[in-house]
């Protein structure tokens, strides 16, 4: 079956610092990836997305995730974080022919002021 | 004008009760869903409307019961509530069945059930 890993389960840093959050998932075939960010107390929102073509993705707020291929891995970087990061991060996918998006576990990111 | 909204943001009730909960969307999107997520915050999908047609019905209790009068409508029924379906359940809606366009989802229904 389909999955999505996120190592990560909470990350804490200072505010300037620079961001990576990993995400490995488990399908051999053509995927779609997606990254999501859900704010205290908010519903989820779509920070960036991948379907084909440069695998170096740039999305709302400064965020930016490397699809790599080889190593089934859609990381999301930040070089330089806010207090207002803090938030749940989600790496998802879905295989191209399928009709639902597998969501990771989440990250919990805390930026400390 | 919110995209796709949830009734009601907050449900307290009893064990044993039966509750719904409704999702409306006004984006003109084909494909609605309804996911739950615990207090892990781990997501998982319970169900996929495609224009009125059930198309994803995953392991889910037959308590729940999901109807779409229209595409821009899903609601949530639930019988016999329990202590473990206690969580937030998110509604979403998507361009169409292949999900390429993304999610955009409601703000959420957080069920406590006592």
């Amino acid at each position: 079956a389909q999955s999505v890993s996120q190592h990560n389960h909470h990350v804490i840093l200072s505010e300037a610092a620079s961001l990576e959050l990993g995400c490995n998932y488990s399908y051999g075939g053509t995927v779609n990836l997606f990254w999501y960010v859900q704010y205290p107390g908010q519903h989820l929102q779509l920070l960036l997305k991948y379907f084909s073509g440069d695998p170096l993705v740039k999305g709302i707020k400064g965020f930016e995730a490397e699809f790599i291929k080889s190593k089934f891995s859609f990381n999301l970087r930040k070089p330089s974080v806010q207090w207002s990061d803090t938030a749940e991060y989600f790496c998802a996918v879905t295989p191209s022919s399928a009709s639902k998006i597998i969501f990771g576990s989440g990250t919990r990111l805390s930026i400390r002021p | 004008d919110t995209a796709v909204s949830q009734t009601p943001k907050y449900l307290v009730t009893q064990m044993g009760n039966d509750k719904s909960i409704k999702c409306e969307q006004n984006l003109g999107h084909d494909t609605m869903y309804w996911y739950k997520q615990d207090s892990k915050k781990f997501l998982k999908i319970m169900f996929s409307y495609n224009n009125k047609e059930l198309i994803i019905n995953e392991t889910v209790p037959n308590r729940f019961s999901p109807k779409s009068p229209d595409k821009a409508h899903l609601n949530l029924h639930i019988n016999s509530l329990e202590l473990g379906d206690s969580a937030v359940y998110f509604c979403a809606s998507s361009q169409d069945w292949q999900t390429q366009s993304g999610y955009t989802f409601g703000s959420g229904t957080r069920l406590t059930v006592v």
